[in-house]
């Protein structure tokens, strides 16, 4: 099976920077991906990672270590519409995506 | 493009009514569909894997008898909520991926608002 933790809240102001930590436990691993979710709508894809290393998309950046089992999402220069749920997902060998509970980011002014 | 849509957006039904839920991609061919639900305030919960012409994969624990799926085309999966009861109320959310996708990107539906009463 798969388990997967991340913080549950982070409140930062607007500008800041956010990371967000992901660990793991799994029985197959194929990749990393993470997924940004507002209030009653879809979860739009952020990013995947399934090398070790740094994948940066504009003011997001995503980071795996394999051997660590532990992953984090980077979000730079917080805007407002940053508000919302993050969830880390593992890929397994069928495609089949399993998402830890996600973590509620707060940006205030 | 990628674009994948449900219906209805929401539905509020009475105890022991079946409902159906529809999902399709607008712009692509999805070989493989996923449904998940969600509770408020919770992560998504992958219920079963939608293969197009070819019987539904369940997760453990989530009741095939209940939850009907198919995936008669390469553009639409159905899921059919059985004699439905209000701890079936939830958020069904659908996705599809992209054969051949290298970043294992899902598309996701905007999703179905189920409400029992």
């Amino acid at each position: 099976g798969q388990s997967l933790e991340q913080p549950s809240e982070v409140t930062a102001v607007e500008g800041a920077i956010v990371q967000i930590n992901c660990t793991y436990q799994t029985s197959g691993f194929y990749g990393l991906s993470w997924y940004q979710q507002h209030d009653g709508g879809a979860p739009t894809f952020l990013s995947y990672n399934a090398l070790d290393g740094l994948e940066e998309t504009g003011r997001f950046s995503s980071f795996l270590s394999r051997s660590d089992s532990y992953g984090y999402l980077l979000l730079q220069e917080l805007q407002m519409k940053d508000s919302a749920s993050y969830f880390c997902a593992v890929r397994s060998n069928d495609y089949k995506l399993s998402f830890g509970a996600g973590t509620t980011v707060t940006v205030r002014a | 493009g990628a674009v994948v849509s449900q219906h209805p957006s929401w539905v509020i039904c009475k105890s022991g009514t079946s409902v159906k839920i529809e999902c399709r991609s607008l712009d692509f061919q999805a070989t493989t569909m996923f449904w998940y639900r969600q509770f408020p305030k919770q992560s998504l919960m992958l219920m079963a894997t939608s293969n197009e012409g070819s019987k539904a994969t369940y997760e453990q624990g989530v009741e095939k008898d209940k939850f009907l799926i198919n995936h008669a085309s390469l553009t639409l999966s159905t899921l059919t909520v059985t004699s439905a009861h209000p701890e079936d109320s939830s958020f069904y959310i659908c996705s599809a991926r992209l054969a051949g996708d290298p970043y294992n990107e899902q598309f996701f539906g905007p999703g179905t608002r189920l409400t029992v009463l």
